[in-house]
């Protein structure tokens, strides 16, 4: 069946640095694939999404690109601030199959 | 406008007892997905409804069940609980139940079976 993996935290950056977020995936067929964001206290909410290959997905500074011949969408991020502190999920298709998320921590 | 609401927020359940969880979709959506999210781990799928038929169910045992109403809001049934089945239940709505359409989540309600 479908999967989603990917890197383990968690992550703890300075704030400014870059942010990679590595994400592989295993489907069968063209699926379409995204970024949720889980704050502290809140639900899940979408970051980004990409619904074919070579798409590139972005939000608030945040960019992921649909690569098929690699089956990866990793989630990028060129200046990480404090409030970036959340776990990050990558995920798959509708119903969505999910990554076991990455745990971001920016100190200041 | 009001998001996806969940109730209760948190609950507290023994061994073998059965609960219920409510959602209430996005105004204009038909259909609501549910999810159970362990601690450390990502949200697992549970069921898909729309127009109140099933349309989708993940590897979950019988225990778990869930309808939809006339108004499009659901409820998600658990019975004879385990201790495993502690977790955080997400709903989501979306506007259709095909093919890709953003899911939009509640907070979820937080279960702990003791």
């Amino acid at each position: 069946g479908d999967s989603v993996t990917q890197m383990e935290g968690p992550v703890t950056l300075s704030e400014e640095a870059c942010l990679t977020i590595n994400c592989t995936y295993t489907a069968t067929g063209y699926p379409s694939l995204f970024w949720y964001v889980q704050y502290p206290g809140e639900g899940l909410q979408l970051l980004l999404k990409a619904t074919k290959a070579d798409d590139k997905g972005s939000n608030k500074g945040f960019e992921a690109t649909y690569r098929k011949e690699t089956t990866s969408f990793h989630l990028e991020k060129g200046s990480v601030q404090v409030s970036d502190s959340a776990v990050y999920f990558c995920a798959l298709n509708t119903p969505l199959v999910f990554g076991k998320g990455t745990r971001l921590s920016v100190i200041a | 406008d009001a998001g996806v609401t969940q109730s209760p927020t948190h609950l507290i359940k023994t061994r073998g007892q059965h609960v219920t969880l409510r959602c209430s979709p996005i105004s204009g959506h038909k259909s609501v997905s549910w999810y159970q999210q362990v601690l450390g781990q990502g949200p697992q799928f549970i069921f898909q409804y729309y127009e109140k038929e099933e349309r989708g169910r993940g590897n979950f045992p019988d225990r778990f069940s869930a309808r939809q109403f006339p108004n499009y809001s659901s409820e998600l049934n658990v019975n004879a609980l385990l201790l495993g089945d502690s977790a955080l239940y997400l709903c989501a709505s979306s506007l259709i139940g095909a093919g890709y359409n953003e899911q939009f989540f509640g907070p979820g309600t937080r279960l702990t079976v003791l």
